[in-house]
């Protein structure tokens, strides 16, 4: 069961922008870093945006991430074809001791 | 380059018990910890808990404790998750990854390929 809620799809044309939310609460966004992940269909999640906001190299400056309180939220500019994937949130709960994903966001470029 | 590569796909009866290995390289193997994380088909993603690759203690989120086991042989970096008594439910891919920004952060980096655990009588 997640403790993090995101949408459960979000969609654009190429170009386009798209924003994926993260709604959690004080014992984990609002109190810890955020993470995002992306999954490509049948592979395996790849980080993409820690610590709220950074990227690791190699991911393009096309995803940012924000947070604010207890909600974060992952932005694609310019959006491509290939970043049709499903894209998870990630924080640090400090009442479970442990780390927490979101529900998925299914990306669709139309 | 940092990689960790997962053993192959396995089928099982329930009842059965399987063993998933997770080979490290790129990196020295005992300075972070290595996370289990689960994926149902159709789901999202759950975390099982961690190891300390330097010590071999085991933490084991809510739901994967009794029949998980997480266990290290650091003398060849592998990571190793057991599962006994299989259950049907118990089917899904089955990532390594390792713990990455800090102990108390969501950080997982790299991930391993997945090892899809199939249980069928």
């Amino acid at each position: 069961q997640s403790v993090l809620t995101q949408p459960p799809s979000a969609s654009g044309t190429p170009g386009q922008r798209v924003t994926i939310s993260c709604s959690g609460s004080s014992s984990n966004i609002g109190s810890n870093y955020v993470f995002w992940y992306q999954q490509l269909p049948g592979t395996a999640p790849k980080l993409l945006i820690y610590r709220n906001n950074q990227r690791p190299s190699g991911v393009p400056d096309r995803f940012s991430g924000s947070k604010s309180g207890t909600s974060a939220s992952l932005a694609i500019s310019g959006l491509r074809s290939e970043d049709e994937a499903d894209y998870y949130c990630a924080a640090w709960d400090d009442s479970l001791s442990g780390p927490v994903f979101g529900t998925g966001t299914k990306v669709t470029v139309l | 380059q940092v990689q960790l590569v997962q053993s192959g796909s396995e089928l099982k009866k329930p009842g059965a018990s399987v063993k998933v290995s997770c080979k490290a390289s790129g990196y020295t193997f005992s300075n972070n910890e290595m996370n289990w994380v689960r994926q149902a088909p159709g789901q999202g993603l759950e975390w099982m808990g961690w190891i300390n690759t330097n010590t071999g203690n085991p933490t084991y989120a809510q739901g994967f404790t009794g029949r998980f086991v997480f266990s290290v042989d650091t003398s060849v970096s592998t990571a190793y998750l057991q599962i006994s008594s299989l259950k049907a439910e118990d089917t899904a891919v089955y990532y390594c990854a390792r713990g990455w920004g800090g102990r108390t952060a969501a950080g997982f980096y790299p991930w391993g390929q997945g090892t899809l655990v199939t249980v069928s009588s």
